[in-house]
């Protein structure tokens, strides 16, 4: 079955710091991957999503990500970070083994950024 | 505005007593969804919803009924034989072919 695994639950970083939030998945096939983020006592609102083509996909806030088949994973990256970044990110995968047309996400535990003055 | 609206936003129950979260959308999705979060564990699926009338079990759905009476609405029951059910409480629909899934604000019950 697929699963996602997100390595960091919490990750504590400086304002205007680099930040990765890292993501791997386990099926090889062809998957749909995505990533949403959660402020406190919210839904999930989408960060940015890979289907097809470029492996590196952007976010309108400057996050980025980059699809890496052989490795499997989908890593979540931004060169510098605000305050109003502080929330918990989710990364999903769709499941490849759903059928009838209509797409089951299997979600990561999350990881809880922390943005620090 | 296009969206998914649930309600309340919080909830409060005693044990032992059946409780219904509401979850509507007017994106036009023929799809919904209802999910658990508990801290630390990310979010796990209870039940889903393909076409009007129709619904399958989650991970888990034990403790749990949804109905499907119209594609706008997909109300979850939080029964009295869900053995934790103090949770955040998050509704999503989709439109399928481009597989994102759209969130809710959430409910937040309580059980005591």
């Amino acid at each position: 079955a697929q699963s996602v695994t997100q390595l960091d639950s919490q990750v504590p970083v400086f304002e205007e710091a680099p930040v990765e939030l890292r993501c791997n998945y386990s099926s090889s096939v062809s998957v749909y991957l995505f990533w949403y983020v959660q402020y406190p006592n919210q839904g999930l609102q989408l960060l940015l999503k890979y289907l097809s083509g470029s492996t590196l996909v952007e976010s309108i806030n400057g996050f980025e990500a980059e699809f890496n088949k052989s490795q499997t994973s989908f890593h979540l990256r931004k060169p510098s970070v605000h305050i109003s970044d502080t929330a918990e990110y989710f990364c999903a995968v769709s499941d490849p083994m759903f059928s009838g047309g209509y797409n089951k996400l299997i979600f990561g535990a999350g990881t809880r950024l922390a943005v620090h003055p | 505005d296009g969206g998914i609206t649930q309600s309340p936003k919080y909830l409060f129950r005693k044990e032992g007593q059946n409780v219904t979260l509401s979850c509507e959308q007017n994106l036009n999705h023929d799809a919904m969804y209802w999910y658990r979060q508990d801290p630390g564990q990310g979010l796990r699926l209870i039940y889903y919803s393909q076409i009007v009338n129709d619904f399958q079990k989650g991970d888990i759905a034990e403790g749990y009924s949804v109905s499907r009476e119209k594609k706008e609405s997909f109300p979850l029951t939080v029964t009295s034989a869900q053995k934790n059910p103090t949770a955040f409480y998050l509704c999503a629909s989709g439109g399928g072919r481009d597989y994102e899934q759209y969130f809710g604000p959430g409910t937040r019950l309580t059980v005591t």
